[in-house]
């Protein structure tokens, strides 16, 4: 199978710190990953899609300062949510696309934010 | 641009009640159409798709038929389990993206 795990689960911060939050595929090379915001009784939301070694493409509307996003690897993706403010507050989910397969995306768990 | 509106939940049944979670998309052109499914703790996985009008995705006892006509694509299944009991969510896939559009999602929860 091809499993993605996101690590936290969830958090808790005070307002104005950082959080950074990893997305790893376990058994495949994700030359893709995608970035998902879903705020309560919402659909996910696209924040933004990184290629490894490239920067990422970020969707109208998302900071990118605000939300950094690095893909060193074919492994790995991380998100950093900046001087985090409460209405930052939510689920964060990433996908990653294997290699040339097309459509499929494998999704991680999720990670719940709540910013005090 | 596109868009999936799915019912509203949490839709609440006994086990093996009949299921169905109504779906539909605004899309231009003939986009592929998906549900995902969300257990407690894990990530999305996808339960079944169709491509193209009048096909029939299923997997798992669920199914739904593309409907071009009435652009719908209604999730059904005859006798549902406790361990059904997650988020159901609708998706469609446009042209030549491999980003789908998301509905919001549907809870599920079944009583035994």
């Amino acid at each position: 199978g091809a499993v993605v795990s996101q690590h936290p689960s969830w958090v808790i911060c005070k307002s104005g710190t950082s959080v950074k939050i990893e997305c790893r595929s376990l058994d495949f090379q994700a030359t893709t990953m995608f970035w998902y915001r879903q705020f309560p009784k919402q659909s996910l939301m696209l924040m933004a899609t990184s290629n490894e070694g490239s920067k990422a493409t970020y969707e109208q509307g998302v900071e990118k300062d605000k939300f950094l996003i690095n893909h060193a690897s074919l492994t790995l993706s991380t998100l950093t949510v900046t001087s985090a403010h409460p209405e930052d507050s939510s689920f964060y989910i990433c996908s990653a696309r294997r290699g040339a397969e097309g459509e499929t995306q494998y999704f991680g768990p999720g990670t719940r934010l709540l910013v005090l | 641009g596109d868009s999936v509106t799915q019912m509203e939940g949490p839709v609440t049944l006994s086990e093996e009640a009949f299921l169905t979670i109504n779906c539909t998309y605004t899309a231009t052109g003939y986009p592929s159409l998906f549900w995902y499914v969300q257990y407690p703790g894990e990530g999305l996985q996808l339960l079944l798709k169709a491509t193209k009008a009048d096909d029939k995705g299923s997997n798992k006892g669920f199914e739904a038929t593309y409907r071009k006509e009435t652009t719908s694509f209604h999730l059904e299944k005859g006798s549902v389990q406790v361990s059904d009991s997650a988020v159901y969510f609708c998706a469609l896939r446009s042209g030549g993206s491999y980003i789908p559009t998301f509905g919001r999602g549907t809870s599920l929860i079944v009583h035994p």
